[in-house]
């Protein structure tokens, strides 16, 4: 088996502020994720990545950046908080191919004020 | 297009009665469909997913779902519901050349004594 770890598990920014969220996996999947999950809207797709050093952007990519320096880790940038934003950030990998089981970590909860 | 419909946003239960969540998807092709529970203030974890074949899949905890084509559905379903089954399930579309799961926005589930 393996985990996904995300820090932090909260996130208290300011306005205008750049944010950076942080996930490692242990399952040496070569694929991750980072989703935006927002009451009644379900999980949107900001970035994920194939492979070390690989990007790819999702539906919802405006405002943020990515980065994959090594395989176990992904880290976002929220590049300007909003203010009155709510969300959480979900991390997954999976092996491969998107038709694989994701495995997701427990979030980053984001408030800012 | 792809994309994922959950027409519930919640749905009660008593415990021990009948479940059924309902997922519609909008795909041209063959589909990977996906369940996820989420416990609160947890990650997302696989129910189960139907790839081809039987049409109708067994997951964990007693949960199957039955994949329709002709009716673009794949709803899930559990003969007797446990109160520790509230959680939030999430329906997820793959296709077979897709790179990353689409997710619909989620049923809550609550399970009344």
């Amino acid at each position: 088996g393996g985990i996904i770890t995300q820090t932090p598990k909260f996130l208290i920014g300011q306005e205008g502020q750049k944010l950076t969220l942080k996930c490692q996996q242990n399952f040496n999947h070569d694929t991750m994720y980072w989703y935006r999950q927002d009451s009644g809207k379900g999980l949107r797709l900001i970035y994920y990545s194939i492979t070390e050093n690989d990007l790819q952007k999702g539906d919802l990519s405006e405002g943020y950046d990515a980065s994959r320096e090594k395989k176990s880790s992904f880290s976002l940038t929220v590049t300007s908080a909003q203010k009155n934003e709510m969300a959480v950030f979900l991390c997954a990998s999976s092996s491969t191919f998107s038709q694989n089981t994701l495995y997701f970590g427990a979030g980053t909860r984001l408030s800012v004020l | 297009a792809q994309s994922v419909t959950q027409p519930d946003a919640r749905v009660t239960v008593s415990e021990g009665a009948s479940l059924q969540l309902r997922c519609k998807y909008s795909y041209s092709g063959t589909p990977y469909l996906f369940w996820y529970v989420q416990y609160p203030r947890q990650g997302l974890q696989l129910l189960l997913k139907y790839y081809s074949g039987d049409p109708v899949v067994q997951g964990v905890n007693g949960f199957e779902a039955e994949f329709s084509k002709s009716n673009s559905s794949f709803h899930l379903r559990k003969a007797s519901v446990h109160w520790s089954d509230s959680a939030v399930y999430f329906c997820a579309l793959s296709s077979n050349s897709g790179t990353y799961q689409r997710f619909g926005t989620g049923t809550k589930l609550q399970v009344v004594p």
